[in-house]
């Protein structure tokens, strides 16, 4: 069973411009989480996708949007990027959205703004 | 809101020998916990999680965790290390519902051979 894809692997872009991230989750998966991760902030969540309605909202400025397809396929937008924005973006999927379900991951989106 | 701390940042062993790291949350009722490794250029893979029951936890790749409710702590121990266990560690835990995590600092563990 294929894992967790996302693409693309590096992505550089810069100030002011926005950007695209696809997430491909396991093959029955329905729920999707979204990750930042910075040296300096460490792994923050962003948003979860389930049933392609959105579950969970962290703490981020309203630049950063998502979504998920009913193939549970999801995308996260970031807008009029910043430099702050330079990350790795990781995409985790699940069965479904619970306490105690495992999560896993891809290997994430490496985004440098310029 | 809910936190979690992993004091040490960097920590190093040598192959063969024991490893616990350490992890401790911050929340009012029984968290569910998880630790998670990181190889470098790597999602995160989940070793072991407790959301109930046994204290102990027992995980993959030899690893296990203790689950201690009096010192809020959910510490990460193997007995005997091997060189491919060098990554970073995160323990995290979960308690907004769904798959919303909150992760600690990590601890990068380095191996000498």
């Amino acid at each position: 069973k294929a894992g967790v894809t996302q693409t693309p692997r590096y992505l550089i872009k810069t100030r002011g411009q926005q950007v695209t991230l696809s997430c491909s989750p396991i093959s029955g998966h329905r729920s999707v989480s979204w990750y930042q991760q910075t040296p300096g902030q460490g792994l923050q969540f962003l948003f979860e996708y389930f049933s392609e309605t959105q579950r969970n909202k962290g703490n981020f400025p309203g630049r950063f949007s998502g979504r998920q397809f009913s193939n549970s396929r999801s995308e996260m937008n970031v807008s009029t990027l910043e430099l702050g924005d330079s990350a790795l973006y990781l995409c985790a999927s699940s069965l479904v959205a619970g306490l105690n379900e495992k999560l896993f991951f891809g290997s994430g989106t490496q985004l440098s703004v310029l | 809101a809910q936190s979690v701390t992993q004091p040490d940042i960097h920590i190093t062993v040598s192959e063969g020998a024991s490893l616990e790291l350490r992890c401790n949350y911050s929340y009012g009722a029984t968290p569910y916990l998880f630790w998670y490794v990181q190889s470098p250029g790597q999602g995160l893979q989940l070793l072991l999680k407790y959301f109930s029951g046994d204290t102990l936890v027992q995980g993959i790749k030899g690893f296990e965790a203790e689950f201690k409710r009096s010192q809020s702590s959910f510490n990460l121990r193997k007995p005997s290390v091997h060189w491919s266990d060098a990554a970073e560690y995160f323990c995290a835990v979960s308690t907004g519902g769904g798959n919303k995590l909150t992760f600690g600092t990590g601890t990068q563990l380095k191996v000498e051979l």
